[in-house]
């Protein structure tokens, strides 16, 4: 079994200050671990994802997740916050197609940029 | 990344009639199609997995009578609400991985349909 839970529902930051959304996992598997971002009303997008290779994982639009092993946490971070930023983020750990391929979500974090 | 496509994006249906959306891989082929019901500011509900050639296993407690998902193709899956209800009204949402050597690979999603039964 697996499970995600991320720490905070909102989080609200100023434009220009770094932005931590934070994420820890449970998995019967060597896990692999996204992050997506959704804006209102639409599908999600891959911001990164962590597949046993480096620990340190750069995605799209400057955000940046560390695989933790020890603490079972998978983190996203971003130095300084863009109003485009404004959305919902999920954290998501993911099966093996063995044993069944599926993907289990965290129950997100609203992210509100302050100009 | 790849694209999937997922139509109609909006639909309003009366209630007692039946809804199809579907979703569409436009660049590779997906084994395995997952559907998804979100409702206002929850995460993503997992309502089925589907397969290509065979029926799709569903989620304890979503009703497949209700919730018919057909996986004909491996770039086409739908998913038909049949006798909608209020209740039904959702935000329905559908991803697709791929196949190949990957233990892990990426699910790529589509728009999501905004699903109003009135």
């Amino acid at each position: 079994a697996q499970s995600v839970t991320q720490l905070d529902s909102h989080v609200s930051v100023s434009e220009g200050t770094p932005v931590l959304l934070r994420c820890n996992y449970s998995s019967s598997y060597s896990p692999s671990l996204f992050w997506y971002v959704q804006h209102p009303n639409k599908g999600l997008q891959l911001l990164l994802k962590y597949t046993s290779a480096a620990t340190l994982v750069k995605g799209i639009n400057g955000f940046e997740a560390e695989f933790k092993k020890s603490e079972t946490s998978f983190h996203l971070t971003k130095p300084s916050a863009h109003m485009s930023d404004a959305a919902e983020y999920f954290c998501v750990v993911s099966e093996p197609r063995a044993a069944g391929n599926k993907l289990t979500f965290g129950g997100g974090t609203r992210v509100l940029v302050k100009p | 990344g790849a694209v999937v496509s997922q139509h109609p994006s909006r639909v309003i249906c009366k209630s007692g009639t039946s809804v199809k959306i579907e979703c569409r891989s436009l660049d590779f082929q997906a084994t395995t199609m997952f559907w998804y019901r979100q409702f206002p500011k929850q995460s993503l509900m997992l309502m089925a997995t589907s397969n290509e050639g065979s029926k799709a296993t569903y989620e304890q407690g979503v009703e497949k009578d209700k919730f018919l998902i057909n996986h004909a193709s491996l770039t086409l899956s739908t998913l038909t609400v049949t006798s909608a209800h209020p209740e039904d009204s959702s935000f329905y949402i559908c991803s697709a991985r791929g196949g190949g050597g990957v233990l892990y690979s990426e699910a790529f999603f589509g728009q999501g349909t905004r699903l109003t039964v009135v």
